[in-house]
């Protein structure tokens, strides 16, 4: 079975980083094609999709957030650690991490989160 | 970045009654489009992948079409627990976009 747990601060300061931690279980982020990814949404707002990482390292940023996003994980710890600097009160949201699992069929290779954790509910504010 | 637009933004349906949402993708995307349903303070839960693929343990009245720009939800039969929000996504190119939602409500 796998599982997933944000964790993190619940309350940060306009300019601080925002340093949040993916825990999962069930699966390896070192071998066959799989991913780990953070999606959040603002209170009573849409999905927004941020980052990914996938088994073989690879990352792919929001192009909108690249600038201050980093996202790294620890396989030995079944982690992935998301950063976002100069965090700002727009930034208030639920953070999500998902994992995202890919199937081949008809020879297309597709991708979707198919296990999400409950979400981390970060506030921006001095 | 492709845009998802979701239609409508919001409805009101009855139990029992049949539901499409429909998406529309700024640019082709073939079938690389998932949809999920998200419950009032939940996560969002996977229904459909690759435009048309039920994930496992998902009812059958759930059913997902299109190709291209243009997507559909369908449910066929609403029941109580379908009430929620649900969002389309694709996955054609990075970065993955997410519609703004289609709220279910009731009627």
């Amino acid at each position: 079975q796998i599982t997933l747990k944000e964790s993190g601060p619940t309350l940060v300061k306009p300019t601080q980083t925002l340093t949040l931690t993916c825990n999962f279980s069930g699966f390896s982020l070192s071998s066959s094609p799989v991913a780990v990814g953070w999606i959040r949404q603002p209170p009573g707002k849409a999905l927004e999709w941020l980052a990914v990482i996938y088994w073989n390292d690879d990352k792919r940023y929001s192009p909108s957030l690249k600038t201050r996003l980093t996202i790294t994980k620890d396989t030995s710890k079944s982690q992935v650690v998301l950063s976002m600097t100069n965090m700002d009160p727009v930034d208030t949201a639920t953070y999500y991490c998902a994992h995202e699992a890919t199937l081949l069929s008809l020879g297309l290779r597709y991708w979707f989160f198919d296990v999400w954790g409950r979400g981390t509910l970060v506030t921006v504010s001095s | 970045d492709i845009q998802m637009t979701q239609s409508p933004s919001s409805l009101s349906a009855s139990v029992g009654e049949r539901v499409t949402i429909t998406c529309r993708a700024s640019q082709p995307i073939t079938t690389y489009m998932n949809w999920y349903l998200q419950k009032a303070g939940k996560a969002p839960e996977l229904l459909i992948y690759g435009a048309s693929n039920l994930q496992s343990g998902v009812p059958s009245r759930f059913s997902g079409s299109g190709s291209g720009t243009d997507f559909t939800l369908t449910i066929s039969t609403l029941q109580p627990e379908d009430f929620a929000t649900y969002y389309c996504q694709q996955t054609y190119t990075s970065p993955w976009t997410f519609g703004r939602g289609t709220k279910v409500a009731v009627k």
